[in-house]
């Protein structure tokens, strides 16, 4: 079946840093890809998206591009700050009908 | 748009007791999901529905759980009996369309003790 591998955690940072959190997927074909953020104590939001080879999802100052020769989807920031402090979740839309998630990534940005 | 509701928030019970979980979601949107969030298991796709019909439940752990969606804006997850290693978050999402994004509800923090 489907999977999504996205780098373990814990990650943490200082403020203004770079940040990446890698993501792959095996799902055939040309599946949707998705980044989704979960704040302590709340479920998760869809953070961004990209439903096409080469396009690049952006939000947030977020972005991630889709990249179907290396069945990648990384997300990146240029410059964190503390309130993006979230467990993150790479997905992808590779089955009929449901979203394979990420084990999800804990992020922390220090001031 | 109120999203996705669920309720209640928190739930504390005693092992052996019935729990219900309920979730409302988003108007429109013909396809809902529960999923359980624990530490140790990460997020789980528990049982998804298709125009209220259950399309797969493999993912319910035990015959104790069960799931209803009695119509389109409405659907419960029930455990009887409880255990303890049901404490967990329990969430609801809705989406569009099959493999369309999901919308999550706030959760549902369940506590057996």
């Amino acid at each position: 079946g489907d999977s999504v591998t996205q780098m373990e955690g814990p990650v943490t940072l200082s403020e203004e840093a770079f940040l990446t959190i890698n993501c792959t997927y095996t799902a055939t074909g040309y599946p949707s890809l998705f980044w989704y953020v979960q704040y302590p104590g709340e479920g998760l939001q869809l953070l961004l998206k990209a439903t096409k080879a080469d396009d690049k999802g952006s939000n947030k100052g977020f972005e991630a591009t889709y990249r179907k020769e290396t069945t990648s989807f990384h997300l990146e920031k240029g410059s964190v700050q503390v309130s993006d402090s979230a467990v993150y979740f790479c997905a992808d839309g590779g089955s009929n009908y449901k979203l394979t998630f990420g084990k999800g990534t804990l992020l922390t940005v220090n001031p | 748009d109120a999203g996705v509701i669920q309720s209640p928030r928190h739930e504390v019970t005693e092992m052996g007791q019935e729990v219900t979980l309920r979730c409302k979601p988003i108007s429109g949107h013909n396809s809902l999901f529960w999923y359980r969030q624990t530490m140790m298991r990460g997020l789980e796709l528990l049982i998804y529905f298709n125009n209220n019909v259950p399309i797969d439940d493999s993912g319910m752990p035990e015959d104790r759980f069960s799931a209803k969606m009695p119509n389109a804006s409405f659907s419960t997850l029930k455990i009887q009996p409880s255990e303890p290693r049901d404490s967990a978050v329990y969430f609801c999402a809705s989406s569009y369309e099959q493999g369309f994004e999901q919308y999550f509800g706030p959760g549902t923090r369940l506590t057996v003790t």
